[in-house]
C-alpha cells in the first residue's frame, strides 16, 4: 500500500546533541512538509517542500532544518536540541496542483524525547 | 485573518447516540474545508472534505459533515456513536487562493469521548 513511512517512531536524544528525523513516502507526492504537535494540541508547519523548493514558516527557528535529497525522502534535523523541542513530529505529503485541494496524508510520527 | 474554530474541547456522547463536532471558519471567499482524526500516538487521518457542490459531504468510517455557508461552520456528525471513535479530531481550511502546496489552518482539535 502506498503510504507515509517516518523512522524512528520513538527518539531518545540528549540535550544538544544533533538529531536527524526521517520520512519517506510511496505516493509520488511533490509536496512534503514537517509540522510540530505538542501534548494534543494542533500540529504546527515547520517548512515544506514544493518539488526542491524549500519554504520555511516564518516562526521556525533556525535550529530546525530539513533536507529532501529525491521525491520519496524528507528529513527533519533538530542540530541542538532543547528540552522544549520534545514533541510529536510528523510528516505528511500531499499533490500540490494549482487549483484543486488534495487532501495530506500523514505517517504515524516520531515521538521525540529530550533528555 | 484567517481561522478555524473548535468551540469545545471535549464532547462526550453515549454509544449508539449521535455526535456532533463543531468547527466554523473565518476565511475570505470560498474554503477547502477538512477533518481529520488523531488516535493516541498515531498520524492523522483523513476523514473527509468540502471543495463544492453537495453541502452534505459524506467520509470514512460512517462520518459526514455539513457545509453552512452563511454559518461558516462545517459541523462533524455521526448518527451513532461507537466507543472506537474516541480521538482527537481536527478541522482544517485551506484558503482558496492558498496556491498549489495545500497548506491547512488547523483547529485546535476537540476529543471525543464515546462511553459505552
Amino acid at each position: 500500500d502506498a503510504m507515509v513511512i517516518q523512522n524512528p517512531r520513538y527518539q531518545v536524544t540528549q540535550f544538544g546533541k544533533p538529531v536527524t528525523l526521517s520520512c519517506s513516502q510511496t505516493l509520488n507526492h511533490n509536496v512534503m512538509y514537517w509540522y510540530q504537535q505538542k501534548s494534543s494540541q494542533a500540529p504546527k508547519l515547520l517548512f515544506h517542500y514544493y518539488d526542491k523548493d524549500f519554504n520555511n514558516e516564518a516562526d521556525t527557528p533556525d535550529n530546525f532544518q530539513s533536507r529532501r535529497p529525491n521525491t520519496s525522502f524528507c528529513f527533519l534535523d533538530i542540530r541542538s536540541p532543547g528540552l522544549g523541542d520534545a514533541a510529536m513530529y510528523l510528516c505528511a505529503t500531499t499533490k500540490g496542483t494549482s487549483g484543486s485541494a488534495h487532501e495530506q496524508y500523514f505517517g504515524p510520527g516520531t515521538r521525540l524525547t529530550v533528555t | 485573518a484567517q481561522s478555524v474554530a473548535q468551540p469545545e474541547d471535549q464532547v462526550n456522547v453515549a454509544e449508539g447516540n449521535p455526535l456532533t463536532v463543531k468547527c466554523t471558519y473565518s476565511v475570505s471567499g470560498n474554503p477547502y474545508l477538512f477533518w481529520y482524526v488523531q488516535y493516541p500516538n498515531r498520524g492523522l487521518q483523513f476523514l473527509l472534505k468540502y471543495i463544492t457542490g453537495d453541502n452534505l459531504v459524506k467520509g470514512s468510517y460512517g462520518f459526514e459533515a455539513e457545509f453552512n455557508k452563511s454559518q461558516t461552520s462545517f459541523h462533524l456528525k455521526k448518527p451513532s456513536a461507537l466507543v472506537s471513535d474516541s480521538a482527537l479530531y481536527f478541522c482544517a481550511v485551506r484558503p482558496p487562493y492558498g496556491g498549489a502546496t495545500n497548506k491547512l489552518i488547523f483547529g485546535t482539535g476537540t476529543l471525543l469521548a464515546v462511553q459505552p
